[in-house]
């Protein structure tokens, strides 16, 4: 069964940092391109950043380019979000995908960047 | 960037009846455009892919058209399970973009 599943969300000041990952399994992950969804409360859903298969091209969302930075293990079939200098506007829930198509989402992780 | 402009952003409905909700591209997508339903509190799920190309297990009630800049998810009769919220995707050209959301009420 393909599976994604996201932790290392919590509660966070303005100004910090935070990782979250994001576990697979069930597909070869090391070809996949991957990416992260987030979805502010009541809000929409807003792309934040892929990554190729291999880990040599990375996009991001202006929103977060230069603070965020993804990443992927594909040893240990998991996907990488390392964000800093948080903001309020960050707090969401989020989501990693599998972007052949966004067939695939994982249940998200909920991130609150408050003081 | 490529903007998906989605419409209507609400829309009251009843069991029954045959529902359109369009995407307007800024550009040219190709044929790299998606429609997701999402419930409160569940992730998205994506019900169609390549414009029109029903992902596996969606009801046939729903399919999808278009080209170009221009889409449409139609909901043939509304079943109570569908009321939700319903996004587009376009994944041609980075940054991947959704639309507003349109949320399908009774």
């Amino acid at each position: 069964e393909v599976q994604l599943l996201e932790s290392g969300g919590g509660l966070v000041q303005p100004g910090g940092s935070l990782r979250l990952s994001c576990a697979a399994s069930g597909f070869t992950f090391s070809t996949t391109v991957m990416g992260w969804v987030r979805q502010a409360p009541g809000k929409g859903l807003e792309w934040v950043s892929s990554i190729t298969g291999s880990g040599g091209s990375f996009y991001y969302a202006d929103s977060v380019k230069g603070r965020f930075t993804i990443s992927r293990d594909n040893s240990k079939n998991t996907l990488y979000l390392q964000m800093n200098s948080l903001r309020a506007e960050d707090t969401a829930l989020y989501y990693c995908t599998k972007e052949d198509g966004f067939e695939i989402w994982g249940q998200g992780t909920m991130v609150t960047v408050s003081s | 960037d490529i903007q998906m402009t989605q419409s209507p952003s609400s829309l009251s409905a009843s069991v029954g009846d045959r529902v359109i909700i369009t995407c307007r591209a800024s550009q040219d997508v190709r044929g790299d455009l998606g429609w997701f339903q999402q419930k409160p509190g569940k992730a998205p799920e994506r019900l169609i892919y390549a414009v029109s190309t029903l992902q596996s297990g969606v009801p046939s009630r729903f399919s999808g058209s278009g080209s170009g800049t221009e889409f449409t998810l139609t909901i043939s009769s509304l079943q109570p399970e569908d009321f939700a919220t319903y996004y587009c995707l376009q994944h041609n050209r980075y940054p991947d973009t959704f639309g507003q959301g349109t949320k399908l009420e009774i």
